[in-house]
């Protein structure tokens, strides 16, 4: 079936280094891609996303990259801070619902954890 | 209130009882999902509201899951007869518009226990 997967890493990094997160997607139709973070105890919070007609966004710190020849996502945090840490979800919707619209299912990827060290 | 809330944050129920989950999207938001997160796992769809229509209920596991939307704005997920298996975070996300991509604002969850 059509999944998002992450491989379960653990990365863990020093305070003020890049930190760079991954995840691989089977589905071709996905038209659009969200970053989560999930902090203990809290839901996701979107941090960024991209649509399938980019390759790269940016935002405050964080910047994605979409490569869909090869179908693989990644999130880069730059200046990686304690509060950075927590877990991280790619996630994936596409435009294929009634209508030709989505109405935003999102299928999740199983999450990488992230620690950052002071 | 500022975001979507979910009550009760932490449940524990036996194995048989019937549990009722209750979220409270961000007010004036067409869209609601509900999702189960089991440890260690990623959200997984269990089913969308649009307004108070149940449009898409493919990602409940079970005829003992039911949820309902009656009045367009809060939802409540029921699980009759719950199981060890039924143990999990369940996730209420909510935006504003009925096509996507829009942002989906998740609450906290709400863990429940099955013993």
């Amino acid at each position: 079936g059509e999944s998002v997967g992450l491989h379960l890493p653990t990365l863990s990094v020093q305070e003020g280094d890049n930190s760079i997160i991954n995840c691989a997607y089977s589905n071709s139709a996905s038209d659009y891609f969200i970053w989560y973070k999930q902090e203990s105890g809290k839901g996701p919070q979107f941090i960024i996303d991209i649509r399938s007609n980019m390759d790269k966004r940016q935002g405050q710190r964080v910047t994605v990259l979409l490569n869909k020849t090869v179908k693989h996502l990644s999130l880069q945090i730059a200046a990686t801070q304690p509060g950075d840490s927590a877990v991280y979800f790619c996630a994936e919707m596409s435009d294929s619902g009634a209508g030709g619209t989505s109405y935003g299912k999102l299928t999740f990827g199983q999450g990488t954890i992230l620690t950052v060290h002071p | 209130g500022a975001g979507v809330s979910q009550s009760p944050r932490y449940k524990v129920a036996k194995r048989g009882q019937d549990v009722a989950l209750r979220c409270d999207p961000i007010s004036g938001h067409v869209s609601l999902f509900w999702y189960q997160q089991a440890l260690g796992q990623g959200p997984e769809f269990l089913t969308y509201f649009q307004n108070e229509a149940q449009l898409d209920k493919s990602g409940l596991p079970s005829d003992r899951f039911f949820a309902e939307r009656p009045e367009g704005s809060v939802s409540t997920l029921k699980i009759q007869r719950t199981q060890q298996e039924d143990s999990a975070v369940y996730l209420c996300a909510s935006s504003l518009l009925e096509r996507g991509p829009y942002e989906q604002y998740f609450g906290p969850g709400t863990r429940l226990t099955v013993t």
